[in-house]
């Protein structure tokens, strides 16, 4: 069974530039997750979707972060425009069931902002 | 109150040595406390959760010892090896939401030694 899949895994840019990042979750999965991980900490939920809809986003920082999962399989991440704070990995996620604590990770996109 | 912390930030045992990491919260609507396991450059892999209704939990060397009343959980790895060096998370599931949202803590970086 194949993985998550995420891509481009590392990515630079200049503050003020706009990024997209690109998540193909487990086949099936209904669930998808973006996560951001600051070096040193743990994972921090940005936004959960499931199928095609939001349902928590409570942590994302709608100014300037956006998302979509267009048909309920894959998804982006967009950040516009970057700041040096945005400098993480930014995990994807996705589980079959809803409200599940088994959820399966992709690699990641180190982002670095300069 | 949504916090999960965690404890020690790094570990480093010799082989066969059975490092211990430890987790407290304050959220009594966490209704799961599972463990993650992460590798440099992967994204995070479950290792083994638990329910607040059972006070331990083995798979394989790894055995999750939980407090309920101390609102306490943490992870012993038996006779450990040094492909067991990675950085675990523990993190709990909100309850209280539809979400099954996870809180993870700030991770625990475990060297063991041969």
């Amino acid at each position: 069974e194949a993985g998550v899949a995420q891509s481009p895994r590392y990515k630079i840019i200049e503050k003020r530039q706009s990024v997209a990042f690109w998540c193909n979750p487990i086949s099936g999965h209904a669930t998808l997750y973006w996560y951001q991980q600051i070096l040193g900490q743990g994972p921090k939920l940005l936004i959960q979707f499931q199928n095609n809809g939001v349902v928590d986003d409570s942590q994302l920082p709608k100014d300037r972060f956006s998302a979509e999962r267009l048909k309920g399989v894959d998804s982006t991440l967009k950040i516009q425009p970057a700041k040096l704070e945005d400098s993480a990995v930014y995990l994807c996620a996705s589980s079959f069931g809803s409200a599940t604590y088994e959820q399966y990770f992709g690699p990641g996109t180190r982002l670095t902002v300069t | 109150q949504q916090q999960v912390k965690q404890s020690p930030q790094s570990l480093i045992v010799q082989k066969g040595g059975i490092p211990i990491i430890n987790c407290a919260y304050e959220n009594t609507a966490f209704d799961y406390f599972p463990w993650y396991q992460q590798f440099p450059g992967k994204g995070p892999a479950l290792l083994i959760a638990i329910r607040p209704d059972v006070s331990e939990k083995k798979e394989g060397r790894f055995t999750i010892s939980f407090n309920k009343s101390a609102k306490q959980f943490s992870l012993h790895i038996m006779d450990s090896q040094p492909g067991d060096s990675a950085t675990y998370f523990c993190a709990a599931s909100d309850g209280s939401s539809n979400t099954g949202k996870l809180i993870f803590g700030q991770g625990t970086t475990l060297q063991v030694k041969p």
